[in-house]
């Protein structure tokens, strides 16, 4: 009955790498947003999508590139990893953009470039 | 662009206290949400309480109240008769009312609880 999901939990890569992270939601919700954690544990959005479509792109690096193949899921794929991509990304869902719904977190997916 | 501020980066109290976490916010927008997330070791980003702007009563849910001073742009956390499970790293969050509902966070305060 998990909310919001993400795979994997934990990531560990070399560097110049390509991988890949998944979410899902089951609430129903609309509009979907991926979040970075650095290691000083600062959070900051980096995209968002609302039924599909991308509404926010916080100039994130054309390494990143989110997918949303239906509004239920918003993979992020990320290209060339650096060592400075290392962090904490957490998945989030929202009912829509316009509802003061709050944003409901996934339990976040450890990435460590090597 | 908002702000979001949190001047305490380490907080602890004793087990059943009370401890106010402190955040300011910088934005022109007259309407717009607060928020206080927890996050404990496990990671989990946890909602503990959410504030309206145009509402001027303070939000409460139960042991955690804000102080909400508008005029002041503060937005405070007051968790009572603390405990062990309380013990994480708290955030506060500034979303506007409309449009791209990003959330701006705070640096983030961890709270220790002593026993």
């Amino acid at each position: 009955d998990t909310a919001v999901s993400q795979t994997p939990k934990y990531l560990v890569t070399q560097m110049g790498n390509d991988k890949s992270i998944k979410c899902e939601q089951n609430l129903g919700h609309d509009t979907m947003y991926w979040y970075k954690q650095d290691s000083k544990k600062f959070l900051k959005i980096m995209f968002s999508y609302n039924n599909k479509e991308l509404i926010i792109n916080e100039t994130v690096p054309n390494r990143f590139s989110p997918k949303s193949p239906d509004k239920a899921h918003l993979n992020l794929h990320i290209n060339s990893l650096e060592l400075g991509d290392s962090a904490v990304y957490f998945c989030a869902s929202s009912q829509d953009l316009d509802n003061q719904e709050t944003q409901y977190f996934g339990p976040g997916t450890r990435l460590l470039v090597l | 662009a908002q702000t979001v501020t949190q001047s305490q980066p380490e907080m602890s109290v004793q087990e059943a206290e009370t401890v106010t976490l402190s955040c300011t916010y910088d934005t022109s927008e007259s309407d717009y949400y607060l928020f206080w997330y927890k996050q404990p070791p496990s990671r989990q980003m946890i909602l503990v309480i959410r504030q309206e702007a145009y509402k001027q009563q303070n939000a409460t849910e139960n042991r955690f109240s804000v102080n909400f001073q508008k005029a002041a742009k503060s937005f405070s956390l007051k968790i009572s008769d603390s405990q062990l499970g309380d013990a994480a790293m708290y955030f506060c969050a500034y979303r506007k009312l409309q449009g791209a509902q990003k959330l701006v966070f705070g640096q983030g305060t961890r709270l220790t609880i002593n026993p």
